[in-house]
């Protein structure tokens, strides 16, 4: 059983699509996560959210958005993709501050 | 603010030892240790929360001086499996692990 799932596992798109990706956990977690790694290996978080709050870090663009249909999902919708947007994008989520458990990754790359 | 991390990379033979540090400027709630292999997730080695206490996990074992704001992150013995790129986490008040904020990582690399 896959803890956290994300897919696809890559998204090849034209710049100015919009594109989703896809979270899914089993664990029971009440928080979940979206982090982008460029190709530094930088580890970067974009949103973290639970069933009361979703917390953005501010220098993400608001192209991007986070959409959770229940618990056990976080969506990731990036609208106008553009060049720099290339990268991998972890899932990933927790309980409360507890272990963070990631998906896999969805390697985005945008011509 | 992110964590920095050193060195940043280093290559060792299978056996010997190695050390990466993680400081802050802010002062630290808990620190989080994370290996990522190439091409995969980062995977949890362990949190260490403020009390400066040390934990061990196998032969991997960290410290968090909490006054410095500082971690360390020992492998003794290495392995080959120790390879990777080692990021360490920081919380900087409690609650706010929903916003760790990753160093740059270290690359490790055992050679056999």
């Amino acid at each position: 059983d896959t803890a956290v799932s994300q897919t696809p596992k890559y998204l090849v798109t034209q710049m100015g699509n919009d594109k989703s990706i896809k979270c899914e956990q089993n664990l029971g977690h009440d928080t979940m996560y979206w982090y982008k790694q460029d190709s530094k290996k930088f580890l970067k978080i974009m949103f973290s959210y639970n069933n009361k709050e979703l917390i953005i870090n501010e220098t993400v663009p608001n192209r991007f958005s986070p959409k959770s249909p229940d618990k056990a999902h976080l969506n990731l919708h990036i609208n106008s993709l553009e060049l720099g947007d290339s990268a991998v994008y972890f899932c990933a989520s927790s309980l409360y501050v507890d272990t963070q458990y990631f998906g896999p990754g969805t390697r985005l790359t945008v011509l | 603010q992110q964590p920095v991390q050193s060195p940043q990379a280093v290559i060792l033979r299978e056996g010997e030892d190695a050390v990466i540090n993680c400081s802050s400027s802010k002062a630290l709630y808990s620190v989080h240790w994370y290996r990522q292999k190439h091409g995969e997730a980062p995977v949890f080695l362990m949190i260490l929360l403020k009390g400066g206490e040390q934990k061990g996990h196998e032969k991997i074992s960290a410290s968090f001086n909490e006054k410095k704001q500082q971690s360390s992150l020992y492998l003794t013995a290495s392995q080959l499996s120790y390879s990777g790129t080692y990021f360490c986490g920081t919380e900087t008040a409690f609650g706010s692990a929903r916003q760790l904020t990753f160093g740059s990582g270290t690359q490790l690399t055992v050679l056999p």
